[in-house]
């Protein structure tokens, strides 16, 4: 079983649609907790943390759920320019681990 | 503030030869870590230096070694560069433990 899972996708939407993203993770000595966003052939770049009691920033809101080790992102009244591949991210004390990143394009 | 700057940018070496890749952490940050991404595969965790010590390591086999420096920038060293080593090698650092990372914009490492 690999350590953080995502959604497979590709998700495609239409603007203004409303699109969750789910990742379960393995290991429950799993410390914090992250949203990532990576646009084509660029760096990933931090979205948002995630913590249990969850979080919202304007579109987009995270939540954590440690009984069950899953993590989701809520993006509400998609834009064009959210189309990238979102990665779901846990760390340990000593490293972070990665999901596959699940691959969203949103369409006018 | 300078964020985490990386070099080279993009580099092509030969099977069997050695490579050493640079990483300028963002200013504060006392912990990086080096990611190898593959086409289509999110980062792949190598390893993890906090002050100047290995504090933590992914599957990687001994020939990728690193380095971190008083000034807390680091050096990814690969050995007996294989065809498969071919990926986008991320550098990130962060400030502390419980912090995301930022990430540079990777060096493209090209194998032939």
């Amino acid at each position: 079983r690999k350590e953080v899972e995502q959604d497979p996708g590709p998700f495609n939407v239409p603007e203004g649609a409303t699109v969750a993203f789910n990742c379960t993770y393995s290991n429950s000595a799993s410390q914090s907790f992250f949203w990532y966003r990576q646009d084509c052939r660029k760096e990933p770049k931090l979205l948002m943390s995630v913590y249990s009691s969850g979080n919202e920033d304007g579109r987009f809101t995270a939540q954590l759920n440690r009984a069950s080790q899953y993590i989701s992102l809520l993006i509400r009244d998609s834009k064009l320019s959210d189309s990238a591949t979102y990665l779901c991210v846990v760390n340990l004390a000593n490293d972070m681990r990665f999901g596959a990143g699940t691959r969203l394009t949103v369409k006018p | 503030e300078t964020g985490v700057t990386q070099s080279p940018t993009h580099l092509i070496k030969t099977r069997g030869q050695q490579v050493t890749l640079r990483c300028s952490s963002q200013s504060g940050h006392n912990t990086v870590s080096w990611y190898q991404q593959a086409l289509g595969q999110g980062p792949q965790f190598i390893f993890q230096y906090y002050r100047e010590e290995e504090n933590g390591r992914g599957n990687f086999p001994p020939r990728f070694s690193g380095l971190q420096f008083p000034n807390y920038s680091s050096e990814l060293n690969v050995n007996a560069l294989e065809l498969d080593d071919s990926a986008l090698y991320l550098c990130a650092s962060r400030p502390g433990p419980n912090y995301g990372y930022t990430f540079g914009s990777g060096t493209r490492l090209t194998v032939v």
